[in-house]
């Protein structure tokens, strides 16, 4: 089931630089998009979320952007900071079932 | 801040033994879910749970799990005798979802079965 892809598994960043985590998805039934953030031995912790009839969601420092035609969507972290180093898990849901199909996750690693 | 909690955060039982996993999520909360995240992969939906009865369930899902709301705050999953390939991270996750669809995860339990 591939339904979500992360196609990157992993990220390296210079702290104060843009992070840009992308995510893949086939389904054109999911109408909700999460990002969430996950440390070792943790849950994972929602962070942005977007809407399909929107194309762009920003809270802060966390940006995430929607092509519906490209069936893709992306998060943007600016200024990237040592603390945001840990695994982002793209999410998809579709409002007539509200479970989440996560993504395989891209490990972020802001270096100081 | 409230939050979802669960208990125990590490389990290790043996092979063929039953095991519950318990949760109790956000107080205001209406939807429930469960999911596991096995070693290395991505994490999987196993069980939605609204109204006092199942939504939605994957093909994990069979018939050696069930899940329950014993009462107005605990929400359990019951492994009935478990194999090896279900160690795994288990989590729960709650929502209100009135107009958004976030989840609200738990921290998670760890299940080793040897």
């Amino acid at each position: 089931d591939q339904q979500v892809k992360q196609n990157s598994p992993s990220l390296s960043v210079q702290e104060g630089r843009i992070s840009i985590l992308n995510c893949d998805y086939t389904n054109s039934m999911f109408d909700y998009f999460l990002w969430y953030k996950k440390y070792p031995a943790e849950g994972p912790t929602f962070l942005i979320s977007i809407s399909s009839i929107k194309d762009k969601n920003e809270d802060g420092r966390f940006t995430v952007f929607l092509n519906k035609s490209a069936k893709h969507l992306s998060l943007h972290i600016v200024p990237s900071q040592p603390g945001d180093s840990a695994v982002y898990f793209c999410a998809a849901s579709s409002s007539n079932t509200g479970k989440l199909i996560f993504g395989q996750g891209t490990t972020l690693q802001v270096k100081p | 801040e409230p939050e979802v909690t669960q208990t125990p955060s590490h389990q290790v039982t043996q092979m063929g033994q039953e095991v519950i996993l318990r949760c109790v999520p956000i107080s205001n909360h209406l939807y429930f879910y469960w999911y596991r995240q096995i070693l290395g992969q991505k994490v999987e939906f196993l069980v939605s749970f609204y109204n006092n009865e199942i939504s939605e369930k994957s093909e994990i899902f069979d018939d050696q799990f069930s899940v329950e709301r014993p009462d107005g705050s605990n929400f359990t999953l019951k492994i009935r005798s478990t194999k090896l390939e279900d160690s795994a991270m288990y989590f729960c996750a709650s929502i209100i979802r009135d107009r958004t669809y976030e989840q609200y995860f738990g921290p998670g339990t760890r299940l080793t079965v040897t």
